[in-house]
């Protein structure tokens, strides 16, 4: 199974600033790689497949890039309403798998 | 628009099963690969199972495998996940997911989640 590890755990930053999340891969998964934002008491939701394409209405201000087994989600601008808990996915090979999560707060 | 609804959670003893049920609608339920995957209270998310839009194609986690089931019925836009030889530690909310779109199988659409507690 392909083991993904996210950094850091926790990032505070402040409204209006730039932030970088990092997903690491075990093994390479090519571009096969997903970002989802849950809130709590919430449902996650998909912000990024294919390691840089945006999903459906989700902002320009969400950019992901990477391949391989290096990745990066990058927000340009953070507003009130991301501060949530952030994961990557990958889906190049089965089992699918999880990282363990990055929590953006407020600072 | 898309929309799932899962249901059939509950409180069931450890070693005894539970099916849970995920209604979708909104899309054509008949041309899409399907997931379930979970969220123990407080932790991170795990992905379950899946399942190819006709149904040949099944997919596991390990932890899973032998004890749990995927399964649907597209003439009722149902998806099926027939859980057996419960543990604790199978304790989560659980979600079904709908590939994003044919070619991908991401989890792209989530319905709101069923709680499943094991307990004695």
């Amino acid at each position: 199974e392909i083991v993904m590890t996210q950094s850091p755990a926790t990032l505070s930053v402040s409204p209006g600033e730039r932030a970088t999340l990092s997903c690491r891969a075990s093994q390479s998964v090519s571009s096969n790689l997903a970002w989802f934002q849950q809130k709590p008491g919430q449902a996650p939701r998909l912000l990024i497949y294919g390691a840089f394409t945006r999903a459906t209405g989700i902002p320009a201000r969400f950019s992901g890039s990477g391949s391989g087994t290096e990745f990066t989600l990058t927000f340009s601008s953070l507003q009130s309403e991301d501060f949530a808990v952030y994961y990557c996915q990958q889906y190049n090979n089965w089992p699918l798998t999880f990282g363990g999560g990055t929590k953006v707060e407020i600072k | 628009q898309v929309q799932l609804v899962e249901s059939g959670g509950g409180v069931v003893q450890p070693g005894r099963s539970l099916r849970l049920s995920c209604a979708g609608s909104g899309f054509t339920f008949s041309s899409y690969g399907m997931h379930w995957v979970r969220q123990a209270p407080g932790k991170g998310l795990e992905w379950v199972a899946a399942l190819s839009y006709e149904g040949s194609s099944k997919y596991y986690v390990d932890s899973v495998k032998g004890r749990f089931t995927v399964s649907r019925d597209n003439s009722k836009n149902t998806l099926y996940l027939q859980m057996n030889s419960l543990r604790a530690e199978d304790t989560a909310v659980y979600y079904c997911a709908r590939y994003t779109f044919g070619g991908v199988i991401v989890p792209g659409y989530w319905g709101q989640g069923t709680l499943v507690t094991v307990s004695s």
